[in-house]
């Protein structure tokens, strides 16, 4: 079951450049999606969504991009602090079909932001 | 700022002993979730739980796990006999009425031997 991808496990970006992490999902049914934070022995922490109805979410230094069309969104941080480093996971639910579903989540990518 | 609890941190047990995992989810929350992460893998869907019963499981979610909202606030989760195979780390989550977003506990590292 591989709804959402997330095909680099790893990045490694220097402070104050753009770190840019990359997510696909197959399901057409999916409408909202999200992005946690995870650092390791913690739980995931909500950092920001997008509902299909938009292209673009920012709050501050991130941003989410989603290109429907595509079944492709992506999180850009600018700038990338070495706070920044931890897992990275995408998750979508169907949520007008189903709202309070479930989540599905990506692999996760691990970001490190090298001072 | 409101945070979801989670009870023990880590909880070691023999195969075939039973295992109940407590969660306090946040005060006005409407629905609970669990999900759990074998290392190195990613995490991975459970049980949701709304209106005081099961809404959704996967297959992971067979007759030794069962799931209670006993008194209005705790939420467990009661493996009945534990397999090695069950050894993950296990996240607590709940959503408002919109249930849009999941906010997740800080995990409870199961391990058996």
């Amino acid at each position: 079951d591989q709804q959402v991808k997330q095909n680099s496990p790893s990045l490694s970006v220097q402070e104050g450049r753009i770190s840019i992490l990359n997510c696909d999902y197959t399901n057409s049914m999916f409408d909202y999606f999200l992005w946690y934070k995870k650092y390791p022995a913690e739980g995931p922490t909500f950092l920001i969504s997008i509902s299909s109805i938009k292209d673009k979410n920012e709050d501050g230094r991130f941003t989410v991009f989603l290109n429907k069309s595509a079944k492709h969104l992506s999180l850009h941080i600018v700038p990338s602090q070495p706070g920044d480093s931890a897992v990275y996971f995408c998750a979508a639910s169907a949520w007008y079909y189903n709202q309070g579903g479930k989540l599905i989540f990506g692999q996760g990518t691990e970001l490190s932001v090298k001072p | 700022e409101p945070e979801v609890t989670q009870t023990p941190s880590h909880q070691v047990t023999q195969m075939g002993q039973e295992v109940i995992l407590r969660c306090v989810p946040i005060s006005n929350h409407l629905y609970f979730y669990w999900y759990r992460q074998i290392l190195g893998q990613k995490v991975e869907f459970l049980v949701s739980f709304y209106n005081n019963e099961i809404s959704e499981k996967s297959e992971i979610f067979d007759d030794q796990f069962s799931v209670e909202r006993p008194d209005g606030s705790n939420f467990t989760l009661k493996i009945r006999s534990t397999k090695l195979e069950d050894s993950a780390m296990y996240f607590c989550a709940s959503a408002d009425s919109t249930g849009e977003k999941l906010f997740f506990g800080s995990g409870t590292q199961l391990s058996v031997l």
